[in-house]
């Protein structure tokens, strides 16, 4: 049974500071791995998707980092701003593309402070 | 183009009555997804569709619990009769295969 688990639960910066949010996994066997973004009472948005098969996708100033061997993930924010504050959730797919479910983390409540 | 659209947003009923939660997918996606978190857990998977067909409902708790989708358009979920653990929010997502999911902003359901 997969398990995902976001370290750390919670994080609170200073306006400006590059943060690493983490995500492992305990079956590497993954299809993809999805970045996705909560705001306070709002739904998810997708932030960045990583085929099994790739080491990083970008966006903007976000970076995801994937090694699928060690089951890590890592979402990089750069020069954070007030605006990022949000729950930053991690999902994998898994890896027969007949599989459907995403399996996520509990999320990291991340603050970033003018 | 519009985005999963869910609803009611938010919805408060009695123990033991009906609610009937509604999702439109962005359009021309076969594929539709119930998630949900109940509180202090992850979101977790509830079912599946391909176009109108169960793909997979192994997430699903129990037979309170009913999901269609018509024509392969619309989906709906019932909670019949809702029991006080039922409370928590209940996403909707659709994709076009296997590649970005995209989530709607949920039904906050509160079973007093």
């Amino acid at each position: 049974k997969q398990e995902v688990t976001q370290i750390p639960a919670a994080l609170s910066v200073p306006e400006g500071e590059n943060l690493v949010l983490n995500c492992s996994f305990t079956d590497s066997a993954i299809y993809n791995l999805q970045w996705f973004r909560q705001d306070p009472g709002k739904g998810l948005t997708s932030l960045l998707l990583i085929q099994s098969s790739q080491r990083e996708q970008t966006s903007g100033r976000l970076n995801a980092s994937l090694d699928k061997s060690s089951g890590r993930s890592t979402l990089y924010i750069a020069a954070s701003q007030p605006g990022d504050s949000a729950t930053y959730l991690c999902a994998v797919r898994p890896g027969s593309t007949s599989g459907s479910r995403l399996t996520f983390g509990e999320g990291t409540q991340l603050t970033v402070n003018p | 183009e519009a985005g999963v659209t869910q609803f009611p947003s938010h919805s408060v009923i009695e123990k033991g009555q009906t609610v009937t939660l509604r999702c439109d997918p962005i359009s021309g996606h076969d594929n539709l997804y119930w998630y949900r978190r109940v509180m202090g857990k992850e979101i977790k998977f509830l079912l599946h569709f391909v176009k109108e067909s169960k793909q997979d409902e192994s997430g699903m708790p129990n037979n309170r619990f009913l999901a269609e989708r018509t024509g392969g358009t619309y989906s709906t979920l019932k909670v019949q009769p809702a029991e006080l653990e039922d409370s928590g929010v209940y996403f909707c997502a659709s994709s076009q295969g296997v590649l970005t999911i995209y989530f709607g902003e949920g039904s906050w359901l509160t079973v007093v």
